[in-house]
C-alpha cells in the first residue's frame, strides 16, 4: 500500500524558514518524481515544485522560486521541501503527491499524503 | 502560464442525478488532463487521467471526455459518496495548474 506521510509544519513567523518533509513508502520510490502541491484554507489546489526521480531535473512556481528548495534523498525514501523567507501567502496545506505516468506519456498525481499545515503569522 | 477554467464552480443534485463538469485550457493541451475528487478534511483522489483514462478502483459511473481545449467529467449517476468538490489539472506543461473547483452538493 503507497503510503505519503508528510511533516514539519507548522506556526512560523513572516520571513522565516521551515522544512517539510514525505515520508514515503509501499512503492519503488527511486522510479518515481515527486510534487508538493498547496492548499491555502478554503482555496483550491496549486502546484509548487517537483522533482525527477535522479534530482536532475527541479521545478517551481513562479510564486515560490528562490525562496523554496525540494530534494529527495532515495536512499531514505523520503522528499523535502526547504521553504525561506516565508510570507503570509505561504499559509497552506502542503501535500507531497506521487506523480504517475500513463502509457501515453501523460502525467498525473496518483498518491497524496494528507498534508501538513504551514501558518506564516506574526 | 495555462489557465484552467471550471465550471460551474458550484451546483446542486440529488442521488440518482447525471452531472456534467466542464474544464477550458486556454491552449491546447492534447490530453494531458487530469480530474480529481476532494472530500473535505481529505486529500485530493485521482479520477481520470489522460482525459478519459479512468484510475483504478474508481467506479465506472465516473467518465471522462476531450474535444479541442474542452474537457468534461461525467458522472452517471450520483451517488451519496460523490458530493465533494472536483478539480481539473493540465500536465501538458509546468507549472502545472488547476481548476478552481466544482463543488457538488446535495439538492
Amino acid at each position: 500500500e503507497v503510503q505519503l506521510v508528510e511533516s514539519g509544519g507548522g506556526l512560523v513567523q513572516p520571513g522565516r524558514s521551515l522544512r517539510l518533509s514525505c515520508a514515503a513508502s509501499g512503492f519503488t520510490f527511486d522510479d518515481y518524481a515527486m510534487h508538493w502541491v498547496r492548499q491555502a484554507p478554503g482555496k483550491g489546489l496549486d502546484w509548487v515544485s517537483s522533482i525527477s526521480w535522479n534530482s536532475g531535473s527541479i521545478d517551481y512556481a513562479d510564486s515560490v522560486k528562490g525562496r523554496f528548495t525540494i530534494s529527495r534523498d532515495n536512499a531514505k525514501n523520503s522528499l523535502y521541501l526547504q521553504m525561506n523567507s516565508l510570507r503570509a501567502e505561504d499559509t497552506a496545506l502542503y501535500y507531497c503527491a506521487k506523480e504517475g505516468t500513463g502509457t501515453t506519456g501523460t502525467h498525473y498525481f496518483d498518491y497524496w499524503g494528507q498534508g501538513t499545515l504551514v501558518t506564516v503569522s506574526s | 502560464d495555462i489557465q484552467m477554467t471550471q465550471s460551474p464552480s458550484s451546483l446542486s443534485a440529488s442521488v440518482g442525478d447525471r452531472v456534467t463538469i466542464t474544464c477550458r485550457a486556454s491552449q491546447g493541451i492534447s490530453r494531458y488532463l487530469n480530474w480529481y475528487q476532494q472530500k473535505a478534511g481529505k486529500a485530493p483522489k485521482l479520477l481520470i487521467y489522460a482525459a478519459s483514462s479512468l484510475q483504478s478502483g474508481v467506479p465506472s459511473r465516473f467518465s471522462g471526455s476531450a474535444s479541442g481545449t474542452d474537457f468534461t467529467l461525467t458522472i452517471s449517476s450520483l451517488q451519496p459518496e460523490d458530493f465533494a468538490t472536483y478539480y481539473c489539472q493540465q500536465s501538458y506543461s509546468t507549472p502545472w495548474t488547476f481548476g478552481q473547483g466544482t463543488k457538488v452538493e446535495i439538492k
